[in-house]
């Protein structure tokens, strides 16, 4: 099983901000194959990105994906009050598909 | 555009199952494109399985099946424990193929396991 590590396990920052989350893999993932998740309180996760570095629809472009083998960033670019929020990495080129233990971007 | 629609919250004794169902709207529904990912009280996300494939934690306890007729996909979980109490979520993979990114969501269903 394919173990994703998140870092940090939370964010303070402030709008405007620059947010740099983390995603480390136990073995090499191809990066065809990671996603991003972002989920609200009472919310489903929504898809952000996909194939480590696509913009899923609708996903404005100040989040951007980047990495490789087994480290993954996900950056925001100028943090928008929306979003404040809990991210996940997932894998799913190997079983069984694996997400990160997330990290909550929140408002300092 | 497709949107998955959940059925209702559960409360079962520990010891039953549950089933639940996400009915697939707009777009086309392939029985292959349903997965289902749970998560605990504050807790992470934990993929489950789809109709091709499951998580093997869950194998021995978890069914998943679909009706295309109807546009229905089930998730059956058995032997519950409180360990089960969790939002369980269906989620349309992309394109029908099981090692793909998951991009619609269904809300979710609580399930509350309580003696």
């Amino acid at each position: 099983e394919i173990v994703l590590t998140q870092s940090p396990g939370t964010l303070s920052l402030s709008p405007g901000d620059r947010a740099t989350l983390s995603c480390g893999a136990s073995h090499s993932v191809s990066s065809s194959f990671i996603a991003w998740y972002q989920q609200k309180p009472g919310q489903a996760p929504r898809l952000l990105m996909y194939g480590t570095t696509n913009r899923a629809t609708g996903i404005p472009d100040r989040f951007r994906g980047s990495g490789s083998e087994t480290e993954f960033t996900l950056t925001i670019t100028r943090l928008e009050p929306e979003d404040f929020a809990v991210y996940y990495c997932q894998q799913y080129g190997y079983s069984p598909l694996t997400f990160g233990g997330g990290t909550k971007v929140e408002i300092k | 555009q497709v949107q998955l629609v959940q059925s209702g919250a559960e409360v079962k004794k520990p010891g039953s199952s549950v089933k639940v169902s996400c009915e697939a709207s707009g777009g086309i529904f392939s029985t292959s494109a349903i997965t289902w990912v749970r998560q605990a009280p504050g807790q992470g996300l934990e993929w489950m399985g789809g109709t091709t494939k499951n998580a093997e934690k869950f194998q021995d306890r978890v069914t998943i099946t679909a009706d295309e007729s109807t546009r229905t996909a089930y998730m059956e979980l058995s032997s519950l424990t409180s360990e089960d109490t969790a939002v369980y979520y269906c989620a349309r993979v992309y394109g029908g193929d099981f090692f793909n990114y998951m991009d619609v969501w269904g809300k979710g269903t609580t399930v509350i396991v309580s003696s």
